[in-house]
């Protein structure tokens, strides 16, 4: 069993629709979360970060963390076209500094 | 705004070839990683260094790749020689501090090897 898990999609939704993304964890040492977006042929971009439990918001993406689940989420408020990517989430611990990835969903937003 | 840079963008070699990829992290950043992803997969980490010096390297195949930091600012990964299997992202990242999280990658080389 993989320590991330995350569904592959891929997920495919109409313009201004919500994205709904998530990842679960078995490694309860985990204390950092990010959310990282790639566009094809390209190095992930770093969208999201927090730390331990807890939402937080930017723009149009906001990122969930339920430790006692080990389940994070990402969402897309109103999709453009331009949010057409694959999301991988990402994972550390406090004193563990690699970063574990899961397998990306990739997502089209249709115009 | 500042960027990892690497290059190059792709390559493409035969196999028993060597093959060297750079990488110049972010200004100020101490913290320098190697990836490898594969297609439909989430990046794995390969080396790790702080600075100059190694901090991980237990998921690199020593036997063929060798990474260096010289001066503790960009870095060198090379492969010698390439497998077919090594067809792959090779993304590099780095970081303000050890530990901490937050990295940012470089666009990464496409490497094919035939």
């Amino acid at each position: 069993q993989k320590e991330v898990e995350q569904d592959p999609g891929p997920l495919s939704v109409p313009e201004g629709a919500i994205v709904s993304l998530n990842c679960t964890y078995s490694n309860s040492a985990f204390q950092y979360f990010m959310w990282y977006r790639q566009y094809s042929r390209k190095g992930p971009e770093l969208l999201m970060y927090t730390y331990s439990s807890g939402n937080k918001e930017d723009g149009r993406f906001t990122a969930q963390v339920d430790k006692s689940s080990k389940y994070i989420s990402l969402f897309i408020r109103d999709s453009q076209p331009s949010d057409s990517a694959t999301y991988l989430c990402a994972m550390s611990g406090e004193s563990d500094y690699k970063l574990s990835f899961g397998a990306g969903t990739t997502v089209t937003v249709r115009a | 705004e500042a960027e990892v840079a690497q290059s190059p963008r792709y390559k493409i070699t035969e196999k028993s070839q060597a093959v060297a990829f750079w990488c110049d992290p972010i200004s100020g950043h101490a913290t320098l990683y190697w990836y490898r992803q594969i297609l439909g997969q989430g990046p794995e980490l390969l080396v790790q260094f702080q600075d100059e010096s190694v901090v991980d390297d237990s998921q690199l195949p020593k036997d063929r790749f060798s990474a260096e930091r010289l001066k503790g600012v960009d870095s060198t990964l090379k492969i010698q020689p390439a497998e077919l299997g090594d067809s792959a992202m090779y993304l590099c990242a780095s970081s303000l501090y050890l530990a901490k999280g937050e990295q940012y990658f470089g666009p990464g080389t496409r490497l094919t090897v035939t």
